[in-house]
């Protein structure tokens, strides 16, 4: 079992918006602002999309975006495009370890 | 370009140990903490441990304490993870990531390493 909690799946058509959850607890999300999302495509290496919530690394794409309430965190993909087809993982620092949630695949209809 | 150029693919015996090798170019080695993350078949990431390349100071996840070992070579900007007592659940890919900002932002291509009798 994960330490966070995530959907198994989200599915959307092009150009439309998505929104994957990130839930863990006021030891991790709640209390740090250290939530980072991946995108990993089949058989390849994570790849790094949002750092420290809501910030977006060099060449990601300005249709990703992050967010954090609470205990939840959130992804957001809007003008969803058929590449944006993978699995998504989320990740927060909880002292001393880094804890993953179960990952989330989007299919992009 | 900066990146992480991973050893090839592993087969063990239960057991055994296995030793996978991280080596870093395009960046300052000593100036990142390296992590190591695995990913068993269909399954999600899970982390196993830090290592500071800059005077080798390591932490490691409870569930792999006594059992693995984060070492580091600053003379080939190389980290390597040993595993030992390996079993069938061990069988996954084994990345290593480049820390920042409290994110990976730099990933390995993974190794494959398979456990089997």
């Amino acid at each position: 079992q994960s330490a966070l909690t995530q959907p198994p799946s989200v599915s959307g058509s092009p150009g439309q918006s998505v929104t994957i959850s990130c839930t863990g607890t006021s030891s991790d999300v709640g209390n740090y602002n250290r939530v980072s999302w991946y995108q990993q495509p089949p058989g390849t290496a994570p790849k790094l999309m949002i750092y420290e919530v809501s910030n977006r690394p060099s060449g990601v794409p300005d249709r990703f975006s992050g967010s954090k309430s609470g205990n939840t965190a959130s992804l957001t993909i809007s003008g969803l495009q058929a590449e944006d087809e993978a699995d998504y993982y989320c990740s927060s620092y909880t002292p001393s370890i880094w804890v993953f949630g179960g990952g989330t695949k989007l299919t992009v209809l | 370009q900066v990146q992480l150029v991973q050893s090839g693919a592993e087969v063990k015996k239960p057991g055994a140990s296995v030793k996978v090798s991280c080596k870093a170019s395009g960046y300052t080695f000593t100036r990142y903490y390296m992590d190591w993350v695995r990913q068993a078949p269909g399954q999600g990431l899970e982390w196993m441990g830090i290592i500071n390349p800059n005077g080798g100071s390591t932490s490691y996840a409870q569930k792999f304490q006594g059992r693995v070992a984060m070492t580091g070579d600053t003379s080939t900007s190389t980290v390597y993870m040993e595993l030992s007592s390996l079993t069938s659940e061990d069988t996954a890919v084994y990345y290593c990531a480049r820390r920042t900002n409290w994110a990976f932002d730099i990933w390995g291509q993974g190794t494959t390493v398979t456990v089997s009798s």
